[in-house]
């Protein structure tokens, strides 16, 4: 059972913008300002796609941003493409262990 | 250019044990902590276990703890995990991933990742 909740799925037309939740606690995401999201095709790895709640790796589309807000952390995808279409992960630092922590993760579907 | 590339996996019975590999390149691979995370068929991402750059402080997650240990070999570039008394949830895909410094640090982001090694726990 993870500490984080994201919505199981998220849809979207070519074109538009979405946003992805990360729901934690004071402990995890309210508290500090280390969520990272990975972005993870079907049968491929995991790959970095925001870190320290908005940062955006080299390499990584200016389509992506993240955010935070009290206990939630969102991911905004712009411009919204076909290839976007994947499973989506937040991460958070906790206080509360020493686990590094995954939320259940969120598939993004390109309509 | 960074590279991760997980190997030995395959079919274990249960109760067995099994030797994961994770070669590196493109970094000094002895300054930065290193990851093992798992990813059960259909599933989410689980953490597995961490190791610093060399001072061999190892972590891991309850899930796993007593069964399967973590090392490296600096003068190999290379991570390592030893599976033992595997059980069929520990069935996943296992990727190894870069830390973002030398010390198991869980607010730091991992990048890059493997292509990951299937294991599969055979009842």
């Amino acid at each position: 059972q993870s500490a984080l909740t994201q919505p199981a799925s998220v849809s979207g037309s070519p074109g538009q913008s979405i946003t992805i939740s990360c729901t934690g606690t004071s402990s995890d995401v309210g508290g500090y300002n280390y969520v990272s999201w990975y972005q993870q095709h079907p049968g491929k790895a995991p790959k970095l796609m925001i870190y320290d709640v908005s940062i955006r790796p080299s390499g990584v589309s200016n389509r992506f941003s993240g955010s935070k807000s009290g206990n939630t952390a969102s991911l905004t995808i712009s411009g919204l493409q076909a290839e976007d279409e994947a499973d989506y992960y937040c991460s958070s630092y906790t206080s509360s262990s020493t686990s590094y922590v995954f939320g259940p993760g969120t598939k993004v579907t390109v309509l | 250019e960074v590279q991760l590339l997980e190997s030995g996996g395959g079919l274990v019975q249960r109760g067995g044990s099994l030797r994961l590999s994770c070669a590196a390149s493109g970094f000094t691979f002895s300054s930065y902590a290193m990851y093992w995370v798992r990813q059960a068929p259909g599933k989410g991402l689980e953490w597995v276990s961490a190791i610093s750059g060399s001072d061999g402080s190892t972590y891991y997650a309850d899930s796993v703890k007593g069964r399967f240990s973590i090392s490296r070999d600096n003068s190999k570039n290379t991570l390592y995990l030893q599976m033992n008394s595997l059980r069929a949830e520990d069935t996943a895909v296992y990727y190894c991933a870069k830390g973002s410094s030398y010390y198991y640090d869980s607010s730091r982001p991992l990048d890059p990742w493997g292509q990951g090694t299937l294991v599969t726990v055979s009842s």
